[in-house]
């Protein structure tokens, strides 16, 4: 099935650094989302973009819906331990019903305190 | 907390046996969705619930079958277990726009 090309596949920096990445597409997207998954525990959602050029804050967090709405980013501020997980984008593309999400594989942050 | 939860949390069990998982969630939302997480996968859609008995497939849906006879459950049934399908099941509920919110996850091992 079709997936959401997400970069870096894992990043492992110090403790007050800002984090940055990204998830892209070749076909046009109408939503984006983030989610954080801690070991052991389910996808959690951190921030749900719909509008191309959006920018949303959730605490440190800060994600953009790409203008072109073929991509997005997610941005983390001065990150902490506690940011430690993999984290995950997913869009949609479709205007049908059905609602099923199309998934990036994720990036593994490592954070050395 | 998204109100979901999921039923075993753990399960080992053997080839050939079936096997099924639940999921219930408090919030009475129509869309509901089954999927699957392995390492270099992420996660894939086995099936998805867009109200009561009304059910259909993903990306992975072959050896499962799903029910949802209640706004509140959705099971996932594996007639016949096999190793492959050794994973970590995870529900979800989808609310506004297309937002879906996780369950706490069901750790399957068949050997």
């Amino acid at each position: 099935g079709q997936q959401l090309n997400q970069s870096p596949q894992s990043m492992f920096i110090q403790e007050g650094e800002d984090v940055s990445m990204n998830c892209t597409s070749s076909s046009i997207f109408n939503t984006w989302l983030w989610y954080k998954q801690d070991p052991g525990e389910g996808p959690v959602l951190l921030i749900a973009l719909y509008k191309a050029g959006e920018l949303t804050s959730n605490g440190r967090l800060t994600a953009q819906f790409g203008i072109t709405r073929k991509d997005s980013f997610l941005n983390i501020s001065a990150s902490i331990p506690s940011d430690v997980g993999i984290y995950f984008c997913a869009g949609q593309k479709n205007a049908g019903n059905n609602r099923k999400l199309i998934w990036g594989l994720g990036t593994s942050l490592a954070v050395n305190p | 907390d998204a109100g979901i939860t999921q039923s075993p949390r753990h399960k080992v069990t053997e080839t050939g046996t079936p096997v099924t998982l639940r999921c219930h969630q408090t919030e009475n939302h129509r869309y509901m969705y089954w999927y699957r997480q392995d390492p270099g996968h992420g996660l894939r859609l086995i099936h998805y619930s867009y109200g009561v008995k009304d059910t259909d497939k993903g990306e992975v849906s072959d050896g499962y079958s799903v029910s949802r006879s209640k706004t509140e459950d959705f099971l996932l049934t594996l007639e016949s277990a096999t190793s492959s399908q050794t994973s970590v099941y995870f529900c979800a509920i989808g609310r506004e726009e297309h937002e879906q919110y996780f369950g706490p996850g069901t750790r399957l091992t068949v050997t």
